[in-house]
């Protein structure tokens, strides 16, 4: 089945810095990336996401890349604010919307 | 807007009790996962449905059995707690691929 990893476990920035969080999946097969915030005590809520047949996506202060060919996409978010602080999951999922997620990312953005 | 809504935010139970999460959707989603949370780990899918009556399992199913009677609603069974199963428990329902995520509940068993 599919495994996704993700790197850093932790990440702290300054204010204004940008942060990279990379994840690699498994299973050529899959062919939807979305990444989940998930603030403290609340429930994760889907941020960005990319299919298979693009290269790359922005929503303004967010980014996500995707490489297919060596299956690894990857979060960016310039311009970091305290508000940035979560944790940030990846996830890999195929047709069928059977979806796995990374371990998380915990951002810390430092006033 | 998508509800996804939990039956209980915080629950304690003994070790050996018979446990039931619900998860109740009110968008008319087809798909429909239970995942559990802990540090360092994750989600990890435990069960998923694409119907009613349908169920598949995911990477953790040991322990854990599921229902799906009714198209809004999913529920998740202990069927004999255990102490290794104290956890933050997610249901997420969706229709294509994006998924939406209940409040959670978290379990303590003792």
């Amino acid at each position: 089945g599919e495994n996704v990893e993700q790197h850093p476990s932790t990440l702290s920035v300054q204010e204004g810095d940008s942060a990279v969080i990379k994840c690699t999946y498994s299973d050529s097969a899959s062919n939807y990336f979305p990444w989940y915030k998930q603030e403290l005590g609340k429930r994760p809520q889907l941020i960005i996401d990319i299919r298979s047949n693009v290269g790359e996506k922005k929503d303004q202060r967010i980014a996500v890349t995707l490489n297919k060919t060596a299956k690894h996409f990857s979060l960016h978010i310039t311009e970091t604010q305290p508000e940035d602080s979560a944790v940030y999951f990846c996830a890999a999922s195929k047709e069928n919307n059977d979806m796995r997620f990374g371990a998380g990312t915990r951002l810390t953005v430092k006033p | 807007d998508v509800k996804v809504t939990q039956s209980s935010r915080y629950l304690v139970k003994r070790t050996g009790e018979k446990v039931f999460l619900e998860c109740v959707q009110d968008m008319d989603h087809e798909n429909m996962f239970w995942y559990r949370q802990d540090p360092g780990l994750g989600l990890r899918l435990i069960y998923f449905s694409y119907d009613v009556k349908m169920k598949e399992k995911g990477d953790i199913p040991e322990g854990y059995s599921v229902s799906r009677e009714k198209k809004e609603r999913f529920s998740l069974i202990l069927e004999s707690a255990s102490t290794n199963q104290t956890s933050m428990y997610l249901c997420a329902s969706s229709f294509l691929y994006e998924q939406y995520f209940g409040p959670g509940t978290r379990l303590t068993v003792t």
